[in-house]
């Protein structure tokens, strides 16, 4: 199986913030790399799919890019809504592992 | 809008067996993939199935394949898990979610459904 690890596990930040949080592949994915978010209670929500493609209805502050085994995801202004768990999923090869989630809190 | 409601979650010990479902509406379900995700108390998520369009393909995780068995019924527009010999590390909340057309993306999921594996 593909093993995604994800980077930091956690991290503190403010409202306006600019925050990368990134995620690595075993293998090369190409360009196979979904973004998700979750917030306690709730099932996940897509964020970015195919990298760098922003899902329908998503803020354009998050952006993702990278490519093979690289990836991040970047708030651009850090909201109060935006403070929940990111997870990435890679979608090259069933099973289509998840990271380890990075949780991102407020300052 | 698009909505997907899962059931059939409940307290079953070990070696037991359950069937959840999941019943979709507001799009057209046997155009698409349809997967199920998993995520035991606390801990992150676990893609354990997926099932395409037409039910001609099916793909599991290793830790459920041979247990666990995914089907749909278009007619229904329902999504199904039955899940055999049930161990204690299958305790999880499981979210059925619509894929994409080839199943690389989820991008609407239900609310999920508890599973407890206790004696």
């Amino acid at each position: 199986d593909i093993q995604m690890t994800q980077s930091p596990s956690s991290l503190s930040a403010s409202v306006g913030d600019r925050v990368t949080i990134t995620c690595r592949a075993s293998r090369s994915i190409i360009s196979n790399l979904n973004w998700y978010q979750q917030k306690p209670g709730k099932a996940p929500e897509l964020l970015i799919y195919a990298a760098s493609s922003l899902q329908s209805g998503v803020p354009s502050r998050f952006s993702g890019s990278g490519a093979e085994t690289d990836f991040t995801l970047t708030i651009s202004s850090l909201q109060p809504e935006d403070f929940a768990t990111y997870y990435c999923q890679q979608s090259y090869r069933t099973p289509h592992t998840f990271g380890q989630g990075t949780k991102l809190e407020i300052k | 809008q698009v909505q997907l409601v899962e059931s059939g979650g409940d307290l079953v010990k070990p070696g037991g067996s359950l069937r959840l479902s999941c019943a979709a509406s507001g799009f057209t379900f046997s155009d698409y993939y349809m997967t199920w995700i998993r995520q035991a108390p606390g801990k992150g998520l676990e893609w354990i199935s997926y099932i395409n369009s037409g039910s001609t393909y099916t793909s599991y995780v290793d830790s459920v394949r041979g247990r666990f068995t995914i089907s749909r019924d278009d007619a229904k527009k329902s999504l199904y898990l039955q899940m055999n010999s049930l161990r204690v590390e299958d305790t999880a909340v499981y979210y059925c979610a619509r894929s994409d057309y080839s199943g690389t993306f989820s991008d609407y999921w239900g609310q999920g459904t508890l599973v407890t594996v206790s004696s």
